[in-house]
């Protein structure tokens, strides 16, 4: 089946600085791939849509300078945190769109900021 | 807009009895899929089944089954005989019908199964 990967898994950094993380798309090829957002107890939320060669989409309320997301080959897709802040920590999820409706999911990034 | 609501935020059951996950959505698509996805401790989403909105035929997996009524708009999901290890949290999601296909979650149910 398809495999989407996330490094890193976990990432502890201090407040004001950036952090990347990336998305990969291990065996296929992925046009479209999807950053989500999740606080504890709560369920995910779309940050923006991300297509290979092209700008991304944010979804309202998420500031596109903040969160750089970069789509450059049709494996990678890489959403820096930039100068982050407490309340930034969370739990990042990628998605890959493989086909018409299959999504596939990575495992995860958590971020805790101090 | 789309929307899907689970009502239902916690669910405690006892181990070996059936347990029904509620999930109702909105959407003015004709054209459109439901998700299930299942989110254990660890964090990562674990599929699954997705229904098009054409085939409402009830589906039934192992110990898993799922009824989808379009009259209602509900797809709601049923644990028999439930186990320890299906305890986790359960997303059920409504894909967009725009180029992007996004997903719509809902809330999600933290379902524990006590031993």
């Amino acid at each position: 089946g398809a495999v989407v990967s996330q490094h890193p898994s976990w990432v502890i950094c201090k407040s004001g600085t950036s952090v990347k993380i990336e998305c990969r798309s291990l065996d296929f090829q992925a046009t479209t791939m999807f950053w989500y957002r999740q606080f504890p107890k709560q369920s995910l939320m779309l940050m923006a849509t991300s297509n290979e060669g092209s700008k991304a989409t944010y979804e309202q309320g998420v500031e596109k300078d903040k969160f750089l997301i970069n789509h450059a080959s049709l494996t990678l897709s890489t959403l820096t945190v930039t100068s982050a802040h407490p309340e930034d920590s969370s739990f990042y999820i990628c998605s890959a769109k493989a086909g018409t409706y299959e999504q596939y999911f990575g495992p995860g990034t958590r971020l805790t900021v101090t | 807009a789309q929307k899907v609501t689970q009502a239902q935020t916690e669910i405690s059951v006892v181990e070996k009895e059936d347990v029904t996950l509620d999930c109702v959505y909105e959407t003015r698509d004709t054209t459109y899929y439901l998700f299930w996805y299942k989110q254990p401790p660890s964090g990562e989403l674990v599929f699954l089944i997705r229904r098009n909105s054409f085939d409402e035929q009830n589906e039934i997996s192992g110990r898993y089954s799922w009824n989808f009524q379009k009259s209602t708009s509900s797809f709601n999901f049923t644990i028999t005989a439930s186990q320890v290890v299906d305890s986790a949290v359960y997303f059920c999601a409504l894909s967009s019908s725009g180029s992007a296909r996004q997903l719509t979650f809902g809330s999600g149910t933290q379902l524990t199964v006590l031993p």
